[in-house]
């Protein structure tokens, strides 16, 4: 165990349907981080926290939309997704964003499906 | 291409050997990492470079960097069966807000 836990581990959902995948970690880390894994390509950083505070958006579809109400929880709220987003979502905690650098610690994933 | 490239992208090796994986970037870093992630989990830290180290140990894990080339290579030695994972090197670039930048990954396979 990583010390973060995200839920679902897996979900399928319509292209009309609305739903939040959870993160959690308890490492006390102030750094949260949302990443997309496609077949075939690789990690895409979608948005990172720090304190609470969004300091990177890549450019990602409105129709995710981040929320971190603590530093303990990142939630991404889904709603009128696509085929092709289904992907595995991966989150992940770190000391924080800065200094030398910081090993980034990973959950499970959630393993998504939209029809 | 991407900033992180690993290469080969597939590597099939017996119980017991050695394994190389190469990773190859483009722009300035911070440091560089290695992650190992198993079919449909997630990643796992191996061990972390810093831009100003040439060799690192961890185990069975040896991994070197090379900012001239920006290359870095994992060595994992006398290989295990449970080795058989895929193997990802991140970049963290120096800029403000740090960020990691994988690469394709190597799928490592361990035949008993």
């Amino acid at each position: 165990e990583t010390g973060v836990t995200q839920t679902p581990r897996h979900l399928v959902m319509g292209m009309t349907n609305k739903k939040s995948l959870k993160c959690e970690q308890h490492l006390g880390h102030n750094a949260m981080y949302w990443y997309k894994q496609s077949a075939k390509k690789p990690l895409e950083l979608m948005f990172v926290y720090s304190l609470e505070e969004r300091v990177e958006n890549n450019s990602v579809p409105s129709r995710f939309s981040p929320e971190c109400p603590n530093s303990s929880h990142l939630f991404l709220h889904l709603h009128t997704l696509q085929p092709e987003d289904s992907a595995l979502y991966l989150c992940a905690s770190s000391q924080d964003t800065g200094g030398w650098g910081n090993e980034q610690f990973f959950g499970p994933g959630t393993r998504l499906t939209v029809l | 291409s991407q900033q992180g490239e690993e290469d080969p992208q597939a590597l099939s090796i017996q119980e017991g050997e050695n394994a190389t994986m190469n990773c190859s970037y483009k722009t300035s870093i911070n440091n560089l990492q290695w992650y190992r992630q198993n079919s449909g989990r997630g990643l796992v830290h191996l061990i972390l470079i810093r831009s100003n180290e040439r060799e690192k140990h961890s185990g069975r894990l040896r991994v070197t960097l090379d900012t001239s080339k920006k290359s870095s290579s994992l060595l994992i030695t006398a290989s295990r069966a449970a080795d058989t994972a895929s193997y990802f090197c991140a970049t963290a670039l120096i800029q403000g807000a740090q960020k990691l930048v994988f690469g394709q990954g190597t799928r490592l396979t361990i035949n008993p």
